[in-house]
């Protein structure tokens, strides 16, 4: 059953502390993508991948770091610069002639203790 | 770069209501026009899409449409049921992808 993983679906990130979302995907997918939803607001792009070992900053990467070791995996961290985590994060995927055409993942809700 | 907004935030209608959801964007080069539904606490689900070169498409009680010279396109749901309700996303597609803020849909029985 193909799709997109996101994982854990809750997470708590106590002050000063680095935390990991993990996203995987079987769906064969050349391109990764990691958004950031807040309340009320559109989604807002965070860090992108198109092939593995390559990455692109999107419109609000500051606070966060992405990794694209595997064409299935791309983990995004939360790091501790990041000032305001608490949101909803989203992953998708895509192949590059269905651009727009994006799978995502379930989401997780991070939170500050 | 692009922007996309999207009217009217929420929109409440009652069942066999039809709803329409608008956007609007800037960039007069993208060409691909997604729609996205989110349900509570998932992520969101592609539910239709059009290209540039086409004005309607329709998918059963869904259907899209554009206006390439107003740079406008609009989702149309005919006979709403409850569990249409969601928060619906537009998107503009050129070299990115930018997505509209979302419209909660409330469908009441």
């Amino acid at each position: 059953d193909g799709g997109i993983t996101q994982s854990p679906k809750y997470l708590f990130r106590k002050e000063g502390q680095n935390v990991t979302l993990s996203c995987e995907q079987n769906l064969n997918h050349d391109a990764m993508y990691w958004y950031r939803q807040d309340p009320g607001q559109g989604l807002r792009l965070i860090y992108y991948s198109q092939i593995v070992n390559d990455f692109q900053k999107g419109d609000i990467a500051e606070g966060y770091s992405v990794s694209r070791e595997k064409k299935e995996s791309f983990p995004l961290t939360v790091t501790s610069a990041q000032k305001n985590p608490t949101a909803f994060y989203l992953c998708a995927s895509t192949d590059f002639g269905t651009r727009g055409k994006l799978f995502f993942g379930s989401g997780t809700q991070l939170s500050v203790l | 770069g692009e922007n996309v907004e999207q009217h009217p935030s929420t929109l409440s209608v009652q069942e066999g209501d039809s709803a329409v959801i608008k956007c609007t964007y800037s960039d007069s080069a993208s060409n691909y026009f997604p729609w996205y539904k989110q349900e509570l606490g998932k992520g969101p689900q592609l539910i239709i899409d059009i290209r540039s070169n086409v004005g309607e498409k329709k998918d059963q009680r869904i259907a899209v449409t554009l206006n390439k010279t107003a740079k406008h396109f609009s989702l149309h749901i005919t006979e709403t049921q409850p569990e249409d309700s969601a928060v619906y996303f537009c998107a503009a597609v050129n070299n990115d992808m930018r997505f509209g803020a979302g419209t909660r849909l409330t469908v009441k029985p």
